[in-house]
């Protein structure tokens, strides 16, 4: 079975400042999806970036990039220019290669943002 | 597009009682996965249905049960209910089963169980 773990209950960023989040995971297929997603205080679950795992390019999307890196079992997000809109609840989650879309969430990191 | 909706937004039941969710996927979505998140923790992986059958069950007891409409909105039944399925319960919808589409979440139905 997946596991997916992040090991940072909660991080501060200065607003303009970069931050970095971290996760890792453990899994013996060679074939699966990585995705971070953020979880505002509404609740609504929002995709932030994925990174597929036969790609050996980290993702990018804007403000947003990952370190990925499979050997270590390693998916770590970096927010740059950190803005206010940024504060919510980050969850790592693995998502197996093949059917089905079933995901594995981290336990999230609580990311506050300081104006 | 309207997104995923979900009703009701909160609900309050008691222990014993039975409760049903449900879930619109987003227009053209076939696939409806349903995930439970307790306060303080990730979201945890319930159902799966696509095309009204079931494709995927997580570790969660037979009191748990869902189905798919053949307009391929979804339901979330518990029986029996306990003060531990106090929780989040999201829905989140994709375009298919057999490849890999994103996952649209709705906002969630927050129950409490007192």
């Amino acid at each position: 079975a997946q596991t997916v773990t992040q090991s940072q209950p909660e991080m501060s960023v200065q607003e303009a400042e970069t931050v970095t989040l971290s996760c890792t995971y453990d899994t013996s297929e060679s074939d699966y999806y990585l995705f971070w997603y953020k979880q505002p205080p509404s609740r609504q679950m929002i995709l932030v970036i994925r990174q597929e795992a036969y790609k050996q390019q980290n993702a990018t999307e804007n403000r947003f990039s990952v370190n990925f890196q499979k050997a270590a079992k390693s998916f770590s997000l970096k927010i740059s220019d950190s803005q206010l809109g940024d504060a919510a609840m980050y969850f790592c989650a693995f998502r197996s290669g093949g059917y089905g879309n079933k995901l594995v969430f981290g336990a999230g990191t609580i990311l506050r943002v300081k104006s | 597009d309207a997104g995923v909706t979900q009703s009701p937004t909160h609900l309050i039941k008691t222990r014993g009682q039975h409760v049903t969710l449900r879930c619109s996927p987003i227009s053209g979505h076939k696939s409806v996965s349903w995930y439970q998140q307790v306060l303080g923790q990730g979201p945890q992986f319930i159902f799966q249905y696509y095309e009204k059958e079931e494709r995927g069950r997580g570790n969660f007891p037979d009191r748990f049960s869902a189905r798919q409409f053949p307009n391929y909105s979804s339901e979330l039944n518990v029986n029996a209910l306990l003060l531990g399925d106090s929780a989040l319960y999201l829905c989140a919808s994709s375009l298919d089963f057999w490849k890999t589409y994103e996952q649209y979440f709705g906002p969630g139905t927050r129950l409490t169980v007192t």
